[in-house]
């Protein structure tokens, strides 16, 4: 079946230090691809997707490009700031019946100044 | 503002009790889910309906209970068959059931303890 398998965590780094959390997934078809993000004690967001093959999603800074030929979702950003610092969620759309989202086991990521 | 709300926000639960959790959508979205986050286990679906009146199981259904009688409202009770129910809970939607390409938006989530 379908699944989605993250970098462990936690990933600590320092301000300005350039950011690469691995996304691997499988899947049948051509599910679109989601990263989220969750800061402590609540619900996650979306901080970007991407529905097709060489897709690039990209916001606040962050980027992630829908490699096929990989089945690859890196997150990547230039320059992390303290207030990265949070857990971030890869996830796969699900299959067409349902809709529903698969999700990573997350990594957690920890800014230091 | 147009959004998810779950209530309570934190919970506690004597052993043998049943509890509900709160979730409500303004967003007019079809697809309704309820995801268990344990810590290192990222998220596990409970169950998840894409409308009214319709509802599925999802991964680890065991000891949980919903309804869906009102588009904008999803309620989970967790019950006393549930053995170890102490989680964080977030209930998520999205605007239409079986579409791969859509995202969900999610609430804050109610940390539920059992004392």
């Amino acid at each position: 079946g379908n699944s989605v398998t993250q970098m462990e965590g936690p990933v600590t780094l320092s301000e300005e230090a350039f950011l690469t959390i691995n996304c691997t997934y499988t899947a049948t078809g051509y599910p679109s691809l989601f990263w989220y993000v969750q800061y402590p004690g609540e619900g996650l967001q979306l901080l970007l997707k991407a529905t097709k093959a060489d897709d690039k999603g990209s916001n606040k800074g962050f980027e992630a490009t829908y490699r096929k030929e990989t089945t690859s979702f890196h997150l990547e950003k230039g320059s992390v700031q303290v207030s990265d610092s949070a857990v971030y969620f890869c996830a796969l759309g699900g299959s067409s019946n349902t809709g529903k989202l698969i999700f990573g086991q997350g990594t957690t990521l920890q800014v230091k100044p | 503002d147009g959004g998810i709300t779950q209530s309570p926000k934190y919970l506690f639960r004597k052993e043998g009790q049943n509890v509900t959790l709160s979730c409500e959508q303004n967003l007019n979205h079809d697809a309704m889910y309820w995801y268990r986050q344990d810590p290192g286990q990222g998220l596990r679906l409970i169950y998840y309906s894409q409308i009214v009146n319709d509802f599925q199981k999802g991964d680890i259904a065991e000891g949980y209970s919903v309804s869906r009688e009102k588009k904008e409202s999803f309620p989970l009770t967790v019950t006393s068959a549930q053995k170890n129910p102490t989680a964080f809970y977030l209930c998520a939607s999205s605007i239409q059931g079986g579409v791969t390409n859509t995202e969900a938006f999610f609430g804050q989530g109610t940390r539920l303890t059992v004392v």
